[in-house]
């Protein structure tokens, strides 16, 4: 079964600290991508990138192919960055515009 | 635009009853979704749609059926609830024409269900 890992399943930090959330995969994919859920529960996507990084604002993504692995950087992190973070990807081949999600990790950003 | 709705947001259900929920979207998009959210685990595919009166299963489609005759429109019904089936309910949509797309989702706000 192709299966999509996040770690950590919950992160706390303080106001201003870097924040590095980690999410790897099995198999080759399409393309992989990063949500985002509100405590009041709306899902909104971040990124999807198939290769090297993205940016926006404090927010970072890489991806590296090779090793099956991506990280979401949040640099200066802010209480209202406080929100489950998902990786999700699509898997190459039939179907690949269906996603397989990661549990999601949650982050806490204390003031 | 309002992006994608789903309607209720919100409800409570005996053993056995039936309902549906709706989505809809006014992107223009070819490819909605149904997914369920449980705790502890990731959100899963239970049926999909490709285009307007097409539907594919996913993940978990036992106990559910899906209708698409408008391509604004993914109504996702339950015709016997059961309390496994108490879970938060998101649709989704993405625009893509070709079948290997790997364009961005667009995910309603959720429908709470709770089966008694």
């Amino acid at each position: 079964k192709n299966e999509v890992e996040q770690s950590p399943q919950n992160l706390t930090a303080q106001e201003g600290e870097f924040i590095t959330i980690n999410c790897s995969y099995s198999v080759g994919i399409s393309a992989l991508h990063w949500l985002q859920q509100h405590p009041g529960g709306g899902i909104v996507s971040l990124f999807m990138l198939s290769s090297g990084k993205k940016k926006h604002g404090r927010l970072i993504a890489t991806i590296n192919i090779q090793e099956k692995h991506s990280s979401l950087h949040i640099t200066a992190s802010h209480p209202r960055d406080s929100a489950v973070y998902i990786c999700a990807v699509s898997y190459s081949g039939a179907g690949s515009y269906q996603l397989t999600f990661g549990k999601g990790t949650k982050l806490s950003v204390i003031p | 635009n309002a992006g994608v709705t789903q309607t209720p947001k919100f409800r409570v259900l005996k053993t056995g009853q039936s309902m549906t929920l709706l989505c809809a979207q006014d992107m223009n998009h070819e490819y909605m979704y149904w997914y369920r959210q449980d705790p502890g685990m990731g959100l899963r595919l239970i049926h999909y749609s490709v285009g307007e009166g097409t539907t594919a299963k996913g993940e978990v489609p036992d106990g559910y059926n899906v209708s698409r005759l408008k391509k604004q429109n993914f109504l996702l019904g339950l015709e016997s609830a059961a309390p496994s089936q108490t879970s938060v309910y998101f649709c989704a949509s993405s625009y893509s024409t070709f079948r290997l797309s790997t364009d961005t989702q667009y995910f309603g706000p959720g429908t709470r269900l709770t089966v008694l």
